[in-house]
């Protein structure tokens, strides 16, 4: 799987959109960018995947790049219960078989009032 | 309610006993999967399964097994040969269904003195 790059932390004022980048230049082009979130202590959340089109659902929004190096989370309208680290992972999606997810670091998003 | 539930949520040891931390889930899903996870990291994989009575090593299984006799459980045991197992061990699962996202349990917190 691609390796991907995030910022290690990132602020947001509540009520603002929360843009959280990420870089996997080296994206193969049956690779997916998928977003999980942890909310602290807790286990991960899956948020939204994509392939090279933008995709919106009822949590964020994903864009990626044409060249597909490279795309960003958007949260429209971050609350304080946005806060929490977000994950990057670039993966093939492979059907009727375990898919193994690499964890890295992620971006720590901190929501103020 | 669908979901994995892990127990128990906090855990005690003393170094040199064998643990073993427990995951069910009521989502029909084929594959199930343990992540540790460590103070400001990332998630490992540690073991994962895609069928009953079938699993593969992670990326950190030495010190660990597991077993998965039953398609709702996936338990796993912390042996003393693990050298560092304090740390933070999450349960999840996948489905057959595009798009292969992971659910993930809540985790249990395993302190060994």
């Amino acid at each position: 799987d691609a390796k991907t790059t995030q910022p290690t932390s990132m602020d947001c004022a509540e009520g603002r959109a929360a843009n959280l980048p990420c870089n996997h230049s080296t994206i193969s082009g049956n690779e997916y960018v998928y977003w999980y979130r942890q909310i602290h202590s807790q286990g991960p959340q899956y948020i939204i995947h994509g392939l090279k089109n933008n995709e919106t659902n009822e949590m964020a929004s994903l864009i990626i790049t044409e060249d597909r190096k490279s795309s960003t989370l958007i949260l429209p309208h971050a609350t304080l219960r946005d806060t929490a680290v977000y994950y990057c992972i670039v993966r093939v999606a492979q059907t009727g078989t375990a898919s193994k997810l690499t964890f890295g670091t992620g971006t720590r998003l901190q929501v103020t009032l | 309610d669908g979901g994995i539930t892990q127990s128990p949520k906090y855990l005690f040891r003393k170094e040199g006993q064998n643990v073993t931390l427990s995951c069910e889930q009521n989502l029909n899903h084929d594959a199930m999967y343990w992540y540790r996870q460590d103070p400001g990291q990332g998630l490992r994989l540690i073991y994962y399964s895609q069928i009953v009575n079938d699993f593969q090593k992670g990326d950190i299984a030495e010190g660990y097994s597991v077993s998965r006799e039953k398609k709702e459980s996936f338990p796993l045991t912390v042996t003393s040969a693990q050298k560092n197992p304090t740390a933070f061990y999450l349960c999840a699962s996948s489905g057959r269904q595009y798009p292969y996202e992971q659910y993930f349990g809540p985790g249990t917190r395993l302190t060994v003195t």
